[in-house]
């Protein structure tokens, strides 16, 4: 099955401790991007890439890092989290065809920074 | 750069009625709008989408409608059944679409 996955669905931490949240495509997709949704705001991009070693920043790419070692890979980095990093994460994908253009979303990540 | 208005926050309609949500944007170059519809729990999904040369697309019982000259797009849904009741995202996306700037969202209630 087609499909983005994101690990862990929820995770609580301490505030200033390092946390990384995995995401992998099984498509073979050239885009991958990271989004957090909070009440109110809708989805704000963090990150994107656009290949392999390719990556920018989005709209909120404060406090956090991304990597693009492997196609299929997209980590997300919180080196020092902190409270206001507390939202609903996720990652998505999509093919980097001139006719295809939708995004396919993971499952979303639950982080609460205390 | 890109600033997209969705309105409204909030809509209740009764079963097989219609449902209109309206998004505007600011930036003129963005030539790609898609929407996105997030039941409770999942990740957003991809339903229809258009681009700047089209001015109207349809789907089954979805349709979406771009006037560029005002810059603003709208989701019609016809024929409302409580399973499309969710919340529904508009976005813009200019050159290059990798970088989608997405709308605050719309909470749809379709009461049977």
């Amino acid at each position: 099955e087609a499909q983005v996955t994101q690990n862990p669905r929820y995770l609580i931490t301490v505030t200033g401790k390092k946390l990384t949240v995995t995401c992998s495509q099984n498509m073979n997709h050239e885009y991958m991007s990271w989004y957090r949704q909070d009440p109110g705001l809708g989805l704000r991009q963090i990150y994107y890439s656009m290949n392999v070693e390719v990556t920018d920043k989005g709209d909120v790419p404060e406090g956090y890092k991304v990597s693009r070692k492997e196609k299929r890979n997209f980590p997300l980095i919180l080196e020092s989290p902190s409270p206001n990093q507390t939202s609903l994460y996720f990652c998505a994908s999509r093919a980097g065809t001139a006719t295809n253009y939708g995004y396919t979303f993971g499952s979303g990540t639950r982080l609460t920074v205390v | 750069g890109e600033n997209v208005e969705q309105h409204p926050s909030t809509l209740s309609v009764q079963e097989g009625d219609s449902a209109v949500i309206k998004c505007t944007y600011s930036d003129s170059a963005s030539n790609y709008f898609p929407w996105y519809k997030q039941e409770l729990g999942k990740g957003p999904q991809l339903i229809i989408d258009i681009r700047s040369n089209v001015g109207e697309k349809k789907d089954q019982r979805i349709a979406v409608t771009l006037n560029k000259t005002a810059k603003h797009f709208s989701l019609h849904i016809t024929e409302t059944q409580p399973e499309d009741s969710a919340v529904y995202f508009c976005a813009a996306s200019a050159t290059g679409f990798q970088k989608l700037v997405f709308g605050t969202g719309t909470r749809l209630l379709v009461s049977p």
